[in-house]
């Protein structure tokens, strides 16, 4: 069945270090790619998403570039800041039947250090 | 707009007893979802509605776990007996139709705590 996979953490950077959050994938079909973001006690926000392949996301700085060749969906910023300490979720949406369902990766955490 | 809002934020009770989670998802969304997060297992789906009804409910770990939409704007899920394995953030989410490109938005969770 479709799956994501993400990279282990925790990522610990510096302040405006360069962040990439691999993140690969299994479909069948045509999925979406969203990345989440969850910050301490809250739930998960949508921090963007790609819904064909060589589409870009960006919000907030971060960006991921939807890559049907290598399945991935890798997740960058040029600069993080302390603000952007998460845990990231790359997921993707059903795409052989259109539910809309979402299959999760196990998520990342990023800590970012002054 | 309000977003999903979920109640209560925290839940601490004995084993044995029954739990009852909240949700109101955002209006004119047809679609409402409840997750399970742990450490070890990550973010699970357990139950998902369309227009109030249970459409998928597959991932309910077993007949302790009930799950009702009794209208567009409230969802509870259940839990009885309870058991400390239950222990977990539950996240309710809702969506305004259900296609692969539209994003789910979820609550703040419950973080449920079985002694």
């Amino acid at each position: 069945g479709d799956s994501v996979t993400q990279m282990e953490g925790p990522v610990t950077l510096s302040e405006e270090a360069f962040l990439t959050i691999n993140c690969t994938y299994t479909a069948t079909g045509y999925p979406s790619l969203f990345w989440y973001v969850q910050y301490p006690g809250e739930g998960l926000q949508l921090l963007l998403k790609a819904t064909k392949a060589d589409d870009k996301g960006s919000n907030k700085g971060f960006e991921a570039t939807y890559r049907k060749e290598t399945t991935s969906f890798h997740l960058e910023k040029g600069s993080v800041q302390v603000s952007d300490s998460a845990v990231y979720f790359c997921a993707l949406s059903d795409g052989s039947s259109n539910t809309g369902k979402l299959i999760f990766g196990q998520g990342t955490t990023l800590q970012v250090k002054p | 707009d309000a977003g999903v809002i979920q109640s209560p934020r925290h839940e601490v009770t004995e084993m044995g007893q029954e739990v009852t989670l909240r949700c109101k998802p955002i209006s004119g969304h047809d679609y409402l979802f409840w997750y399970r997060q742990t450490m070890m297992r990550g973010l699970e789906l357990l139950i998902y509605f369309n227009n109030n009804v249970p459409i998928d409910d597959s991932g309910m770990p077993e007949d302790r776990f009930s799950a009702k939409m009794p209208n567009a704007s409230f969802s509870t899920l259940k839990i009885q007996p309870s058991e400390p394995r239950d222990s977990a953030v539950y996240f309710c989410a809702s969506s305004h139709r259900l296609d692969r490109t539209q994003p789910q938005h979820f609550g703040d969770g419950t973080r449920l705590s079985i002694l």
